[in-house]
């Protein structure tokens, strides 16, 4: 089936440092990724619409000069969190659609992000 | 836009008694509909799916979930669980036209002996 990694799996970083999340679709292409934040306890939500070659769409509210969304490549995603705080610390969860298909999405184990 | 309501946040059953988690949606669009299982420390998994046609939708591992268009709901049920069925799972929408989801809060499900 179709997998999706996420690299690193965890990661503790100082404030006002910066930390780069990998999303990968390992064996088929994905026009289409999309990053969502996990609270605990809570649901995911969606911070940005990423596409190949293009700029990523986010959603309201997500600052899109702190949490930079690269699409280089129809296997790979980055999330980086620019100048990051304690309160950037959650779970990171990528998804990535199967260009062969209308509506899938699948998605990665997750990053749990830890800002001290 | 669409949301997603999931009544339960938490349910406990017991080994091999049935099991029912609610999900309603909102949307003013026509909507696909999904239901992903989260077990721990990994992803999320899709369990099964309503795009169109029949209303009810059954997984390999004995879930199932019905559209009920009147009552904007779409509730997964099994009749029997496992002790490997204990997870988080998610309902979620998505617009017919678009590929963006929106999730409930998610239910986890503790399956005891």
């Amino acid at each position: 089936g179709a997998v999706v990694s996420q690299h690193p799996s965890r990661v503790i970083c100082k404030s006002g440092t910066s930390v780069k999340i990998e999303c990968r679709s390992l064996d088929f292409q994905a026009t289409t990724m999309f990053w969502y934040r996990q609270f605990p306890k809570q649901s995911l939500m969606l911070m940005a619409t990423s596409n190949e070659g293009s700029k990523a769409t986010y959603e309201q509210g997500v600052e899109k000069d702190k949490f930079l969304i690269n699409h280089a490549s129809l296997t790979l995603s980055t999330l980086t969190v620019t100048s990051a705080h304690p309160e950037d610390s959650s779970f990171y969860i990528c998804s990535a659609k199967d260009r062969r298909s209308s509506y899938e999405q699948y998605f990665g184990p997750g990053t749990r992000l830890t800002v001290t | 836009a669409q949301s997603v309501t999931q009544l339960d946040s938490q349910v406990p059953v017991f080994e091999e008694a049935p099991v029912e988690l609610r999900c309603n949606y909102s949307s003013s669009v026509s909507v696909y509909l999904f239901w992903y299982v989260q077990y721990p420390n990994q992803g999320l998994q899709l369990l099964l799916k309503y795009l169109s046609g029949s209303t009810l939708v059954k997984s390999i591992n004995g879930f199932e979930a019905e559209f009920n268009k009147s009552q904007t709901s779409f509730h997964l049920r099994k009749p029997s669980v496992h002790i490997s069925d204990t997870a988080e799972y998610f309902c979620a929408v998505s617009g017919s036209n678009d590929y963006k989801l929106s999730f409930g809060a998610g239910t986890t499900v503790t399956v005891r002996a």
